[in-house]
């Protein structure tokens, strides 16, 4: 069973930090791995969809990496504003046998003004 | 504006009561998923369309009932609940239920069953 785990579990920097979010999966045989925000009791926006043949994604001040042979991701976010506060989730397609995706338990980022 | 529609976006109901969730989207995506999303874990697979038909029912019980009309349209049908059963509804699309694809998602229904 393909299972994602995000460190750290919830995280606070103040405004103007950069940061970096991880993601880990237990089974590298994935297609392709995407980062979510959700905000409190709202649906999940899609950030970044990085594939499997790739090594980075970047939108604005968001940038993606995959290793893909190590399981892991980042997504690193540039100059972090109050705005930028929510959970992110990883999710991942693939892996022990599954096409669906499989999620983390997300990342709660405060940014303090 | 978010691809994927869902209304509505609160539902307060009682356990005998019957009603229904609704997906509406108009971006073309054929394949089209139900997920429940209890406070602070993450999303959980339910149902999955595909071109229509259901191809996917995660042995979600039989009192969520999908439904989906045509391509733009996924209804889930909601009949004597369980106060466990309150959680975040949410809907997502894909262009195709193909690995490779972006996976869209609605702004959710939170459901409270009393």
């Amino acid at each position: 069973k393909q299972e994602v785990t995000q460190i750290p579990a919830a995280l606070s920097v103040p405004e103007g930090e950069n940061l970096v979010l991880n993601c880990s999966f237990t089974d590298s045989a994935i297609y392709n791995l995407q980062w979510f925000r959700q905000d409190p009791g709202k649906g999940l926006t899609s950030l970044l969809l990085i594939q499997s043949s790739q090594r980075e994604q970047t939108s604005g001040r968001l940038n993606a990496s995959l290793d893909k042979s190590s399981g892991r991701s980042t997504l690193y976010i540039a100059a972090s504003q109050p705005g930028d506060s929510a959970t992110y989730l990883c999710a991942v397609t693939g892996g022990a046998g599954s096409y669906q995706l499989t999620f983390g338990k997300g990342t709660k980022l405060s940014v303090i003004p | 504006d978010t691809e994927v529609t869902q209304t509505p976006k609160h539902l307060v109901m009682g356990m005998t009561n019957k009603k229904s969730l609704k997906c509406e989207q108009h971006m073309g995506h054929r394949a089209m998923y139900w997920y429940k999303q209890k406070a602070k874990k993450p999303p959980e697979l339910m149902f999955v369309y595909s071109y229509e038909k259901l191809s996917i029912n995660e042995s979600v019980p039989s009192r969520f009932s999908p439904e989906c009309p045509n391509s733009s349209l996924l209804n889930l049908h909601l009949h004597a609940l369980q106060p466990e059963d309150s959680a975040l509804y949410l809907c997502a699309g894909k262009h195709r239920d193909g690995v490779n694809t972006e996976a869209f998602f609605g702004q959710g229904t939170r459901l409270t069953v009393v």
